[in-house]
């Protein structure tokens, strides 16, 4: 099975801020990512697939890069809606995995 | 509108069993494959099963050792997830998700999830 490994685990950023994860597959996974934001007591949300591809109606301050194992998700200017917890998923070949994701907290 | 609506969900004994259900709406359900989802307390994302649009392939996380099976009623545009022997490690919000193609792909919209609860 192909193993997601997000970084940091959390991290404390401002309003205003560019802030960027990371996420690692243990395999080659082209660029059959995607990113999740999960919101407490919500349901994820999708924000990138295609690992750099925003989904319609996601803010344009969101974007995404990688291919193969590496990938990241930039945030350029953090608003106060995006504290949030961000996930990473590969969809290349099942069994489908997360990464542990990415709790982002206000400083 | 896309609407999964999942229900099922519950109380149940270590060892017991239980069969989720998900409802689609909003879309023509066998244009697409489903996925189950679960998280745990406070824990994150972990991806449960999948099925393609036909219900001919099917995969499963390996942690769940064969105890579960997915499966889907296109005539009753309908996502099922049977699960057996569970543990108190099986405890979670299961929330049904679209992908995005007929086959395999990312979860493009989600329910909003139903809760089962392993305990004696």
């Amino acid at each position: 099975a192909i193993r997601m490994t997000q970084s940091p685990s959390s991290f404390s950023a401002s309003t205003g801020d560019r802030v960027t994860i990371t996420c690692r597959a243990s395999q080659g996974i082209s660029s059959y990512l995607a990113w999740y934001q999960q919101k407490p007591g919500k349901a994820p949300k999708l924000l990138i697939y295609a690992a750099s591809t925003l989904q319609s109606g996601v803010p344009s301050r969101f974007s995404g890069s990688g291919s193969g194992t590496d990938f990241t998700l930039t945030i350029s200017c953090l608003q106060s809606e995006d504290f949030a917890s961000y996930y990473c998923q590969q969809y290349y070949s099942y069994p489908y995995s997360f990464g542990q994701g990415t709790k982002l907290e206000i400083k | 509108e896309v609407q999964l609506v999942e229900s099922g969900g519950g109380v149940v004994r270590p060892g017991g069993s239980l069969r989720l259900s998900c409802a689609a709406s909003g879309f023509t359900f066998d244009d697409y494959g489903m996925n189950w989802v679960r998280q745990a307390p406070g824990k994150g994302l972990e991806w449960v099963s999948g099925i393609n649009w036909n219900g001919g392939s099917t995969g499963y996380a390996d942690s769940l050792k064969g105890r579960f099976i997915i499966s889907r009623d296109n005539a009753k545009n309908s996502l099922y997830l049977q699960m057996h022997s569970l543990r108190a490690e099986d405890t979670a919000l299961y929330y049904c998700a679209r992908s995005s193609s007929r086959n395999y792909g990312h979860c493009d919209y989600w329910g909003q999830g139903t809760l089962v609860t392993v305990s004696s």
